[in-house]
């Protein structure tokens, strides 16, 4: 399976500001997602990125508030913009892998936001 | 309808019992079906993964696809308190994923 780190682990960042959270993988891999995990909530999808092509971004979530790259196939990157409260969450990357490429996730550690 | 249903507890169960968690759903597309652990603070760690019907054993757990009633289950032999966590079931067509919403389990010692 996929080893995947996040940076930064936790931040807390004053309203009006960006963050950008980094992803890495330690092998190639053609999907990766980006979820936000709300305290006591399951996973929302943000947007899937593939590498070479733009991101796809699920309803709700729009390319403004949520830019995202994608350099290559070990990295990825989404950006938080102009935060507010309700922006506070986990933030995860997964990539998905298996027998058709496809058919599993394996998730990073996750990284906790905090907006004041 | 949600594309994947699951009880999101809390329960709570005695150490040694046996733990029953289980997930619906609609779509008959679904071919892959996974359930996640995901400790508090922390990301949510693949722990079972099931092509199609049938059973799978892994350890003190098992997980149970029944893709007639469009159903999936979680077993966990004699329960201990390092399984209390949050249990997320996952399916996936191969180009689409849905996530249930987590079960929390507490083991008591």
């Amino acid at each position: 399976s996929a080893v995947i780190s996040q940076k930064p682990s936790r931040d807390i960042c004053q309203r009006g500001t960006s963050l950008t959270i980094q992803c890495q993988v330690d092998s190639q891999v053609t999907m990766m997602f980006w979820y936000r995990q709300q305290p006591g909530q399951s996973l929302t999808l943000i947007a899937t990125a593939n590498q070479g092509s733009e991101a796809t971004y699920e309803s709700g979530f729009v390319i403004d508030k949520f830019p995202i790259s994608r350099p290559n196939l070990t990295f990825s990157t989404l950006t938080v913009s102009n935060m507010s409260p309700e922006d506070s969450s986990i933030y995860l990357c997964s990539v998905a892998q298996g027998r058709a490429s496809t058919d599993t996730q394996y998730f990073g550690p996750g990284t906790r936001l905090t907006v004041l | 309808q949600k594309e994947v249903e699951q009880d999101p507890g809390p329960l709570s169960v005695p150490e040694g019992a046996i733990v029953s968690l289980n997930c619906t759903y609609s779509n008959s597309a679904f071919q892959y079906f996974m359930w996640y652990r995901q400790y508090s603070r922390k990301g949510p760690e693949l722990l079972m993964y099931t092509y199609s019907s049938g059973n799978k054993e892994d350890g003190r757990f098992t997980a149970q696809v029944d893709k007639s009633s469009k159903y999936i289950s979680l077993f966990i032999r004699d329960s201990q308190p390092s399984d209390s966590a949050t249990y997320l079931c996952a399916m996936s067509t191969g180009n689409q994923f849905y996530f249930g919403t987590g079960t929390s389990l507490t083991v008591i010692p």
